[in-house]
């Protein structure tokens, strides 16, 4: 079975924080991505990348970035955590870039106070 | 770009009674469909999916189909269960040029004993 793990399931930050959130997977899986869910707005595309040390913009990029240094291994940087950046983060991974099924990470959920 | 329109937000139904989600896409481009269930505290699991090349698509008591002219797709369930509580996500995802997997917003479904 494919394992996506995520380093914390929960987390409370300040305002202003550099927070990091980890996300590994045991598939050798070529692509991983980061989705942001809050009610209402289903899931949303952070960031994804297809390969080490490669990344591309989702949907809603501003505030974070990302890091991609190992195959099984990406991580998402809030550089300075605000309040609006309260939410669950979803850590995916796929043997393929789309048209294929992801697989989830248990999730994150955020607190910025 | 793609734009991916999820109906209806909530449902409620008995056991035994069936339950259908309806999304609706904007880009005729699109050629794959998945459709994703989450529990409560866990990450999305994809449940089935469909690509464009098919119109229907059946998983024992779960069923997929697909309209591409009124670009449409929905997810049927027979023979509800109280294990089908959860919220679903449909998604679609396009090839070629800048690939996305677009998430509606999700549905809650309750099944009563």
């Amino acid at each position: 079975d494919v394992k996506v793990t995520q380093s914390s399931r929960y987390l409370v930050k300040r305002t202003g924080e550099k927070v990091f959130l980890e996300c590994v997977q045991d598939m050798d899986h070529e692509n991983m991505f980061w989705y942001r869910q809050d009610p209402g707005l289903g899931l949303r595309l952070i960031y994804f990348s297809y390969d080490v040390k490669m990344k591309e913009k989702g949907d809603i990029p501003e505030g974070y970035s990302v890091s991609r240094e190992k195959k099984e291994r990406f991580s998402l940087i809030l550089e300075s955590a605000s309040t609006n950046q309260t939410s669950m983060y979803l850590c995916a991974s796929s043997l393929q870039v789309w048209s294929v099924e992801q697989y989830f990470g248990p999730g994150t959920r955020l607190t910025v106070t | 770009g793609e734009n991916v329109e999820q109906h209806p937000s909530t449902l409620s139904v008995q056991e035994g009674d069936s339950a259908v989600i309806k999304c609706t896409y904007s880009d005729s481009a699109s050629n794959y469909f998945p459709w994703y269930k989450q529990e409560l505290g866990k990450g999305p699991q994809l449940i089935i999916d469909i690509r464009s090349n098919v119109g229907e698509k059946k998983d024992q008591r779960i069923a997929v189909t697909l309209n591409k002219t009124a670009k449409h797709f929905s997810l049927h369930i027979t023979e509800t269960q109280p294990e089908d509580s959860a919220v679903y996500f449909c998604a679609a995802s396009t090839q070629g040029g800048s690939e996305k997997l677009v998430f509606g917003k999700g549905m809650k479904l309750t099944v009563n004993p």
